[in-house]
């Protein structure tokens, strides 16, 4: 079975510029989580959804936004491009969100370079 | 406060040698789930393990093992007769509950980079 796959792989933009990544979950697996890898720490929790509704939020500003469609993908939407968020941005799938057995399969991310 | 501490940055073992990862974790529930997870070079996240916080077991799986200690609560991971292609990040992990009732995150550490040299 396919694994968590996220497109594109890498975006160079520019600051003030808007970005859209992709997520497509695990077959099966309704929730999608993002997650912002900043170089040298460890990833920071974005969003969750789960049946097409924002379940959860991180401590980032409303520039951040995501949405999940009716097949459970998912898109990661930035507005106005900071050079602070340049990072790697992963999605992470599971089966049930807040599901005791839950455990967030990763994607291989999208590295954004703002410039 | 939820939190996790991996206070090792990096890392270097020769190969074959045995090599600990320590993770100690914060949290004031009393049932949670910690992981490991493994970030080679390409970037994605490997899941390896998921411990809740009833099983106090230590588990092993081939040449990785985990030893959980509620007491300390430290959950660390053990590679034996490490190879080159074990270098990698590694984070531990605490998932943690949002506000809104059943929905959870994960929270990282910052990560150890293990260098295993031929």
């Amino acid at each position: 079975d396919a694994g968590v796959t996220q497109s594109p792989t890498h975006l160079i933009k520019t600051r003030g510029q808007h970005v859209t990544l992709r997520c497509s979950p695990i077959s099966g697996h309704k929730s999608v989580s993002w997650y912002q890898q900043v170089l040298g720490q460890g990833p920071q929790f974005i969003f969750q959804y789960y049946e097409k509704e924002e379940r959860g939020r991180g401590n980032f500003p409303d520039r951040f936004s995501a949405r999940q469609f009716p097949n459970y993908s998912s898109e990661l939407n930035v507005n106005a491009l900071l050079l602070g968020d340049s990072a790697l941005y992963l999605c992470a799938s599971s089966g049930l969100a807040g599901g005791v057995q839950e455990t967030q399969y990763f994607g291989p991310g999208t590295r954004l370079l703002v410039l | 406060a939820q939190k996790v501490t991996q206070a090792q940055t990096e890392i270097s073992v020769v190969e074959k040698e045995d090599v600990t990862l320590d993770c100690v974790y914060e949290t004031r529930d009393t049932t949670y789930y910690l992981f490991w997870y493994k970030q080679p070079p390409s970037g994605e996240l490997v899941f390896l393990i998921r411990r809740n916080s009833f099983d106090e077991q230590n588990e092993i799986s081939g040449r990785y093992s985990w030893n959980f200690q509620k007491s300390t609560s430290s959950f660390n991971f053990t590679i034996t007769a490490s190879q080159v292609v074990d270098s990698a990040v590694y984070f531990c992990a605490l998932r943690a509950p949002l506000p809104q009732d059943g929905t959870y995150k994960y929270i990282f550490g910052t990560g150890t980079r293990l260098k295993v040299l031929a």
